[in-house]
């Protein structure tokens, strides 16, 4: 049972450079969301998702697109790399939004901007 | 707005030093709380959650947790810590029809041999 998965675990950029984040989950979630982790600021939302072709900004969007196909797949796209992008981002799903939902993490994308 | 606030940000324990992490949030209405665990270099996974009845809540690893309504509070407590509890520690709260969890800023636990 693989859960939550991203790729890839390390990535480091180089200022300008674009990249996508992938985030696949084989829970038939609903449900699905980007966070970023700084230390120190706990988790902040990116953008978010309630089903195949619906996509909402979260608390923190600018410098990110996200696109949602399919069910199981929610990437995560920097077009213009910039060191304030330097974290470390979480993808999460879970059955549904609201009462109660439990959210299932992947293990977490260290991206470095140089 | 709705907020989650976990009062202790770094807490150093002793091995069997019994421990208390802090969580309020602010909301009115009907809420459900989760606390989750992040040991180093892994992923957040659930520790316990609450969504109705007994407001005392057992979770994984001898960990246990408290909803008072009237104070709006949701603390983390075990009796007995153990080296390998080390981790950081967040409180969220998913209040009335909010798609989303709100996050407190985390709670860093090290705990000493």
């Amino acid at each position: 049972n693989a859960g939550v998965t991203q790729t890839p675990k390390f990535r480091i950029l180089k200022i300008g450079q674009s990249m996508t984040l992938q985030c696949t989950q084989d829970m038939n979630h609903n449900y699905m969301y980007w966070y970023r982790q700084d230390p120190g600021m706990g988790l902040k939302l990116i953008y978010y998702s309630v089903g195949a072709g619906i996509t909402d900004k979260g608390e923190v969007p600018n410098g990110y697109n996200v696109s949602r196909s399919t069910t199981e797949d929610f990437p995560l796209r920097l077009e213009l790399a910039a060191p304030s992008q330097t974290s470390v981002y979480f993808c999460a799903s879970s059955s549904r939004g609201g009462a109660g939902t439990e959210a299932f993490f992947g293990q977490g994308t260290r991206l470095t901007v140089v | 707005a709705q907020s989650v606030s976990q009062h202790n940000h770094h807490v150093i324990l002793s091995e069997a030093a019994s421990l208390e992490l802090g969580c309020n949030y602010s909301y009115g209405g009907t809420v459900n709380l989760f606390w989750y665990v992040q040991y180093p270099g892994q992923h957040l996974q659930l520790l316990l959650k609450y969504f109705s009845g007994d407001p005392l809540v057992k979770g994984i690893k001898g960990f246990e947790a408290e909803f008072i309504k009237s104070k709006f509070s949701f603390n983390l407590r075990k009796p007995s810590v153990q080296w390998s509890d080390t981790a950081e520690y967040f409180c969220a709260v998913n209040a009335g029809n909010n798609r989303k969890l709100i996050w407190g800023l985390g709670t860093s636990l090290a705990v000493n041999p």
